[in-house]
């Protein structure tokens, strides 16, 4: 069973850029089942995806964000990235991570870590 | 793309049964068996509920089942039980490669 942390800065200032990094634990992070995503939770409203990343290195992103959004994997490590720049206040959430199962379902997810932005 | 739309809340009492629908702004969900469902109790993360619209994962109730028609898909509880009062999202993979969540929905457990 995978198992996912994420880690990183609890605060950012606005402008700066959000950076952070998940750990995968039970599997490979360059197994052919699986991609790899990074979810976002604004404090008491819904989901919004972010993106995802394949052990390739291919990616997709919300389009909403792409122009601010970087994913990157490293399979030495067996870990993710992301990098978000220009944030705003509006960026303040609990980042997910989570593994995408047959490039459709997220079925394991990290615990959260919530990242605010503010100077 | 527009979140898919669930209604903000939905009641019931224990061992009732109650339906979350999750409807899609144009043909998204009737085009597509990418539906899943995930269940988030507050403060942790979301677990997931059902896949590919009506697959349940190992280890999840039998009591949770999904469906779709036409553009709209839906998750039903059988035998409400106050642990399932948590907030209820559903989520699409599109065509684009892409994933949208459905605005979520508050169930309780009278």
């Amino acid at each position: 069973q995978l198992q996912l942390q994420e880690s990183g800065p609890g605060l950012v200032k606005p402008s700066e850029t959000l950076s952070l990094s998940c750990s995968v634990s039970g599997g490979s992070i360059s197994s052919s089942s699986y991609y790899w995503g990074w979810i976002r939770q604004p404090p008491g409203k819904g989901l919004e995806w972010i993106g995802s990343i394949y052990y390739s290195g291919s990616t997709d992103y919300n389009p909403s964000l792409k122009s601010r959004v970087t994913m990157s994997v490293d399979t030495s490590k067996n870990r993710f990235s992301l990098k978000l720049s220009s944030v705003t206040a509006a960026d303040t959430a609990v980042y997910f991570c989570a593994s995408i199962a047959a490039r459709t379902y997220f079925d394991y997810w990290g615990q959260g870590t919530l990242v605010t932005v503010s100077s | 793309q527009s979140a898919l739309t669930q209604p903000a809340s939905v009641s019931g009492s224990p061992g009732q049964s109650i339906t979350i629908s999750c409807t899609g702004s144009n043909s998204d969900v009737d085009g597509y068996n990418y539906v899943s469902w995930y269940q988030q109790h507050p403060g942790k993360a979301p677990k997931l509920m059902i896949y590919d619209v009506t697959n349940r994962p190992s280890g999840v109730s039998n009591r949770f089942s999904g469906s779709k028609s036409g553009n709209t898909a839906s998750l039903t509880i059988s035998g409400l039980q106050a642990e399932d009062e948590a907030d209820y999202y559903c989520s699409l993979f599109t065509s684009r490669g892409t994933y949208v969540f459905g605005t979520g929905a508050k169930v309780t457990v009278l």
